[in-house]
């Protein structure tokens, strides 16, 4: 069974500034299924990103995944309010644990 | 347009059963797989499942056996999620998800496209 763990917990930062999360399987995965969800409070997820680099549809171009093997990273160029919110990776069949993204 | 619509907040004791229900629209309902998700309070998302919406098949997630049951009614486009005999620590939201089944690289993956807004299960006496 695949584990993925999710760096850091959360992250304090303020608008404008650049947001790199981490995402750890504990074996070697396709990059092919890795994907990335955004959560926002009282709200259901939603996908950003998918076969570890490609953006959903609608998903600003300041997000952007890459990886490969164990190690997988979601970027967001510059913050803007609406992205402080908790980040998780996903593999079929789990999530990780979340990253908490908040305004510092 | 896709909408995945939830029914309601439940507030049930503990011992008794609940039915959640999903109801799609905007898309062709056997056409996708019907996943279903777990949220504790505070806590992370937790895949529980999912359901093939052409046959009918379920497929269960560890820890999520026994007590629940995933089910379809597909006159009415609608997935259902039971749970029986509840429990304290079955209080959580719950999210139905469509599976969009799509190549990436000549591998088939799973998306979660679309979401239901999710239902809020609460177990107490």
């Amino acid at each position: 069974e695949i584990v993925l763990t999710q760096s850091p917990g959360t992250l304090s930062l303020s608008p404008g500034e650049r947001a790199t999360l981490s995402c750890r399987a504990s074996q070697s995965v396709s990059s092919s299924y890795l994907a990335w969800y955004q959560q926002k409070p009282g709200q259901a997820p939603r996908l950003l990103i998918y076969g570890a680099s490609s953006r959903a549809t609608g998903i600003p171009d300041r997000f952007s995944g890459s990886g490969s093997g164990t190690d997988f990273t979601l970027t967001i160029s510059r913050l803007e309010p609406e992205d402080f919110a908790v980040y998780y990776c996903h593999h079929p069949w789990t999530f990780g644990q979340g990253t908490k993204v908040e305004i510092k | 347009q896709v909408q995945l619509v939830q029914s309601g907040s439940e507030l049930k004791k503990p011992g008794a059963s609940v039915k959640v229900s999903c109801k799609a629209s905007g898309y062709t309902f056997t056409s996708y797989a019907m996943n279903w998700v777990r949220q504790a309070p505070g806590q992370g998302l937790e895949w529980m499942g999912w359901i093939n919406t052409n046959t009918g098949n379920p497929t269960y997630a560890q820890g999520f056996t026994g007590r629940f049951v995933f089910s379809l009614d597909t006159s009415v486009s609608t997935a259902y999620l039971q749970i029986s005999s509840l429990k304290a620590e079955d209080t959580a939201v719950y999210y139905c998800a469509r599976d969009n089944n799509t190549m990436v690289r000549g591998v088939i993956i799973t998306l979660f496209d679309y979401w239901g807004q999710g239902t809020l299960v609460t177990v107490s006496s």
